[in-house]
């Protein structure tokens, strides 16, 4: 059974920095074509797609936000960390992680989200 | 890089057909594999269509998925509407090591 789950700050002020974490279980994220990626949905909008590290180590960032995101991983503890610099009101949203599977070109399983609100 | 552009809204009656258009702004949709996902109001969403036209399991044939190089767009269909499709639906693609949502269409069953 394949869960993940997010965790992290439900409020940062502006400027700080961000650190979520994914925990996620029933998969290896060692396994080829297995990969963890971020996205997030401001309140009332669309998803956007962050970032995505892959079994391999390698690692994809959105074109627009890339300065501002690290994607790292520790398969030993299964988990998958994203850190966001410089925070503005405008990064308020649910921040979700989401396994992808190359094989299905899928986000087949989701976490529940974690409601990040950026203010002083 | 590209965009996914959805209409905004859609609405329709139970048991009537719908379908939802999602056109790629640059390079050909055909390319690279479009999926769809259903997000109700405070889920995460889930995949209804993934490579253009296959269905998870667990996700009724109601749901369909295509393809048109033509308009460079893809559609989802979705046909016996239920009002548990009240939704919305977002369509997904890649190109470039850069993954890209839809702006999202509310499905309304009324």
């Amino acid at each position: 059974q394949v869960t993940l789950r997010e965790s992290g700050p439900a409020l940062v002020k502006p400027t700080q920095t961000l650190t979520l974490t994914c925990t996620f279980s029933g998969f290896s994220l060692s396994t080829s074509g297995m990969c963890v990626s971020w996205i997030r949905q401001p309140p009332g909008k669309a998803l956007e797609w962050l970032a995505l590290i892959d079994w391999d180590d390698d690692k994809y960032y959105s074109a627009s936000l890339k300065t501002r995101l690290t994607i790292s991983k520790d398969t030993s503890k299964n988990q998958v960390v994203l850190k966001m610099t410089n925070m503005d009101p405008a990064d308020t949203a649910t921040y979700y992680c989401a396994r992808f599977v190359v094989a299905f070109r899928e986000f087949d399983f989701w976490g529940q989200g974690t409601l990040v609100t950026v203010s002083s | 890089n590209f965009m996914l552009t959805q209409p905004h809204s859609v609405s329709e009656s139970p048991g009537k057909t719908v379908t939802i258009s999602c056109t790629r702004s640059s390079g050909s949709i055909a390319n690279n594999y479009v999926q769809w996902y259903q997000q109700r109001p405070g889920s995460a969403p889930t995949t209804v269509i993934y490579i253009n036209n296959q269905r998870p399991s667990g996700v009724p044939d109601r749901f369909s998925g295509s393809i048109d190089s033509s308009s460079n767009s893809a559609s989802l269909t979705i046909s016996g509407l239920k009002t548990e499709d009240e939704a919305d639906y977002y369509c997904q693609s890649y190109d470039s090591s850069n993954w890209v949502f839809g702006g999202g269409t509310k499905l309304t069953v009324l």
